[in-house]
């Protein structure tokens, strides 16, 4: 199956800055990336994802991009906010009904 | 906010008996899936099931079972066999299987004392 590792587990970034996650995985097969953030006590929420014939995706003040030589894609934020702060989690799909997720990263955002 | 839902938000037991969380979902999606969520560890997958009276083991199937007589419900049952059952559990649906996005009920957290 899939391993999926993230890193760094945990993230405080200045209000203003900016935020990278990455996360790397082993199966050369997989195809799909998403990003998911929960906020506390939330449901996790996909904010952006990316398919294995793309290279980068950019929605507003996030970003991701996709390096599958070196199976590894990361998480961009840019001018973070309060807001962000959460729990963001990547995954991997391998198996089209499947998707197996990194362990999160826990971003705090100070004002 | 609706689309899915999980009920209860917080469940406990005594060790030993069997317990069933609900979940249901009015997108109209063909896949459904359950996953355990410990600190540090992620989102890991039990079960899922890709369309109704079909399913299939994720990861850590060990000690939990489900059905899917209907599209709408994909209850999960925690047996007494499951050795750590206490832990954060979400149900989450998606159109058409792990390459589409996934939508996450609200989760339930399950005590076992």
């Amino acid at each position: 199956g899939e391993n999926v590792e993230q890193h760094p587990s945990t993230l405080s970034v200045q209000e203003g800055d900016s935020a990278v996650i990455k996360c790397t995985y082993s199966d050369s097969a997989s195809n799909y990336f998403p990003w998911y953030k929960q906020e506390l006590g939330k449901r996790p929420q996909l904010i952006i994802d990316i398919r294995s014939n793309v290279g980068e995706k950019k929605d507003q003040r996030i970003a991701v991009t996709l390096n599958k030589t070196a199976k590894h894609f990361s998480l961009h934020i840019t001018e973070t906010q309060p807001e962000d702060s959460a729990v963001y989690f990547c995954a991997a799909s391998y198996d089209d009904y499947k998707l197996s997720f990194g362990a999160g990263t826990t971003v705090t955002v100070r004002a | 906010d609706g689309g899915i839902t999980q009920s209860p938000k917080y469940l406990f037991r005594k060790e030993g008996q069997n317990v069933t969380l609900s979940c249901e979902q009015n997108l109209n999606h063909d896949a459904m899936y359950w996953y355990r969520q410990d600190p540090g560890q992620g989102l890991r997958l039990i079960y899922y099931s890709q369309i109704v009276n079909d399913f299939q083991k994720g990861d850590i199937a060990e000690g939990y079972s489900v059905s899917r007589e209907k599209k709408e419900s994909f209850p999960l049952t925690v047996t007494s066999a499951q050795k750590n059952p206490t832990a954060f559990y979400l149900c989450a649906s998606s159109p058409t299987g792990g390459s589409s996005e996934a939508f996450f009920g609200q989760g339930t957290r399950l005590t076992v004392v």
